[in-house]
Formats: C-alpha cells, sequence, structure tokens
C-alpha cells in the first residue's frame, strides 16, 4: 500500500524557516517524480514544486521560487520541502504527492507518462503568524 | 491557468459535467481530483481520459483543444465534493491547478 506521511509542520514567526519531510512506503520511491502541493484554508489546491527521481531536475511555482528549496534523500525514502523567509501566506496543508509511472511491458522500461500525481500524503499545516 | 466554475449542482441520477480551460491543454494533458471536506485529494481521471484502479465508472473525462472536462454519469450523494482539474505549462515544467469546482448533488 503506497504510503506517503508528512511531518514538520507547526506556527512559525513570519521571516522564519522550516523543514518539511515526507517519508514514502509501499512503493519503489526512487523511480518516481515527487511534488510538494498546498492548501490555504478554505481557498484551492496550489502546486508548489517538484524534483525529478535523481534530483537533476527541479522547478517551482513563481511565487516559491528562491524560498523554497525541494530535495530528496532516495537512501532514506524521503522528500523534503525547506522553506525559508515564510510569510503569513504561506500559511496552508503542505502535501507531499507521487508521480505517476507506468509499465511498458513491450519495452521493458518504466515511464513517467503525462507527470500528473497519482498519490497524495495526508498533509501537514504550517502556520506563519506573529 | 485553468478556468473551472465554482459550482455546478445536479439532482441524484444525473450527469455533471466539469469543464476546464487552459491554453495549454491542447498539448498537455488534464487529470482530475476529488477532494471531500477534510479529506487529501484523490485522483479520479489521468491522461485526459484514464481511470484508476477502484474508481467508479461514471466516473469519465474527455479533452478536446482548450477544454478538458470531467463528467460524472448518474451522479450519487456521495460524489458530492470539490474537484480540481490539474495539468502542465506549455513546457511541460511548471504546474498548475485549476480554482476547483464544488460539486453538489442534492
Amino acid at each position: 500500500e503506497v504510503q506517503l506521511v508528512e511531518s514538520g509542520g507547526g506556527l512559525v514567526q513570519p521571516g522564519g524557516s522550516l523543514r518539511l519531510s515526507c517519508a514514502a512506503s509501499g512503493f519503489t520511491f526512487p523511480r518516481h517524480w515527487m511534488s510538494w502541493v498546498r492548501q490555504a484554508p478554505g481557498k484551492g489546491l496550489e502546486w508548489v514544486a517538484n524534483i525529478k527521481e535523481d534530483e537533476s531536475e527541479k522547478y517551482y511555482a513563481d511565487s516559491m521560487r528562491g524560498r523554497f528549496t525541494i530535495s530528496r534523500d532516495n537512501a532514506k525514502n524521503s522528500l523534503y520541502l525547506q522553506m525559508n523567509s515564510l510569510r503569513a501566506e504561506d500559511t496552508a496543508v503542505y502535501y507531499c504527492a507521487r508521480g505517476t509511472l507506468f509499465w511498458d511491458s513491450q519495452s521493458r522500461s518504466w515511464y513517467r507518462g503525462g507527470g500528473g500525481i497519482d498519490y497524495w500524503g495526508q498533509g501537514t499545516l504550517v502556520s506563519v503568524s506573529s | 491557468e485553468l478556468t473551472q466554475p465554482p459550482s455546478v449542482s445536479v439532482s441524484p441520477g444525473q450527469t455533471a459535467r466539469i469543464p476546464c480551460s487552459g491554453d495549454a491543454l491542447p498539448k498537455r494533458y488534464a487529470y482530475w481530483y476529488q477532494q471531500k471536506s477534510g479529506q487529501a485529494p484523490v485522483l479520479v481521471i489521468y491522461e485526459d481520459s484514464k481511470q484508476p484502479s477502484g474508481i467508479p465508472e461514471r466516473f469519465s473525462g474527455s479533452s478536446s483543444g482548450t477544454v478538458a472536462t470531467l463528467t460524472i454519469s448518474g451522479a450519487q450523494v456521495e460524489d458530492e465534493a470539490d474537484y480540481y482539474c490539474y495539468s502542465a505549462d506549455s513546457n511541460g515544467n511548471h504546474w498548475v491547478f485549476g480554482g476547483g469546482t464544488k460539486l453538489t448533488v442534492l
């Protein structure tokens, strides 16, 4: 069973930092792109960042580039999000999410497909307030 | 940017259609997620029209031009939720969600 368990959320003052972690189990973590998605209270989903299997590619939403850093440790089956210079508008539930991966029986290889998300964690709440 | 109507309302057993428009959709797949109150999102359609295992067959998807559509044929009360479309920009590197559509079935 695929499991993604986020941790590290909490209350932090404006300008502060926080590091979120996501522990993955039930699948071959090093094969998948991974993402962070957030949801402000009462609002919609917002893509934050994603990272390739080997960390060679990382992409960020414009409002978070330069303040947030996504990383992973494939040996520990873990995904991370370092958040600096936090603002009140960063208050949200942060979800860890797995990218799709498919098996091609003809070529006998894995492929990413369209690149969307197929599984989500339950989220961790980050509150930025003085 | 992906645009969805804020709300859709149908009676039980009717067909609900939720559109999602975006300029890059002719080149990029759309994904659809269902989110019930207080829960994490769940994938209901991937790559425009494919159904994940375990999702009821009444959920289907299509895409034409700049509009992707999630269709729930014979909507049930338990389908009441927020639905989000998701896709990448034209380069495929940055992703965006639609604003979400609240489906009411009553």
